[in-house]
């Protein structure tokens, strides 16, 4: 079974660039977050969708950041215009997400990650 | 405002022995924990959980121990091997685990880097 799928794995880039990642969830999850990590504050969880819709995107820095899921298998990640501190590791995970049934334990699936680096 | 809190950035214990890694968290409502074991350049992948309704769970030679009163939770690896060397992530949830209602939002701690000796 494919895993959750991100793109690009490594992104570097100046600062002022747009920059847009990628993230196909695994067939059949109705959840979908993307986290961020970072040493000082580790894994930072930016936005989460459930069944397509964004249910909480307290997590998001700030309105150069902004995500979307148009389907239930695509979701984008945008940063726009980017800066150094944004230099981190971006995790998409995908969850079954079943409301109201013993099969959810909260467990979360990873993607590999993007690697990206503002210069 | 750190609610899931890993003091100890790294530890290194012998193959063989006992690895202890520590978790607190702060928030009263969350009633689901997680362990994510994280290899360089891959994502976390779950390593064990333990609802709040339970104070031990155990699956072959990985156990976490939760005290609900101190707000602390552990992950006991034994025997160490030099595989488990990895970033351990602890995590937890309000919500989750059985009873949820579809809030499956897992708060993170800063991870503890394991290194085992051979």
């Amino acid at each position: 079974d494919a895993g959750v799928i991100q793109s690009p794995r490594h992104e570097v880039t100046e600062m002022g660039q747009e920059v847009t990642l990628r993230c196909k969830p695994i067939s059949g999850h109705n959840s979908l977050f993307w986290y961020r990590q970072t040493m000082m504050r580790g894994l930072e969880l930016l936005i989460y969708f459930n069944n397509n819709v964004p249910i909480d995107d307290s997590g998001m820095p700030e309105d150069r950041f902004s995500a979307k899921m148009p389907n239930a298998s695509f979701s984008t990640l945008k940063i726009q215009p980017s800066e150094p501190r944004d230099s981190a590791v971006y995790f998409c995970a995908s969850s079954p997400g079943l409301a109201d049934t013993y099969a959810n334990t909260g467990e979360l699936f990873f993607g590999e990650g993007s690697r990206l680096t503002v210069l | 405002d750190q609610q899931v809190k890993q003091n100890s950035p790294s530890l290194s214990v012998q193959e063989g022995r006992i690895s202890i890694l520590n978790c607190d968290y702060t928030n009263s409502m969350f009633d689901y924990f997680l362990w994510y074991k994280k290899y360089p350049a891959e994502g976390p992948t779950f390593l064990i959980s333990i609802s709040s309704i339970k104070d031990k769970n155990e699956d072959g030679r990985f156990t976490v121990f939760l005290n609900k009163s101190a707000k602390h939770l552990s992950l006991h690896i034994v025997p160490s091997q030099p595989g488990d060397s990895a970033v351990y992530f602890c995590a937890a949830s309000a919500g989750a685990g059985g009873v949820s209602f579809g809030n499956e939002k897992l708060t993170f701690g800063t991870g503890t880097r394991l290194t085992i000796i051979p």
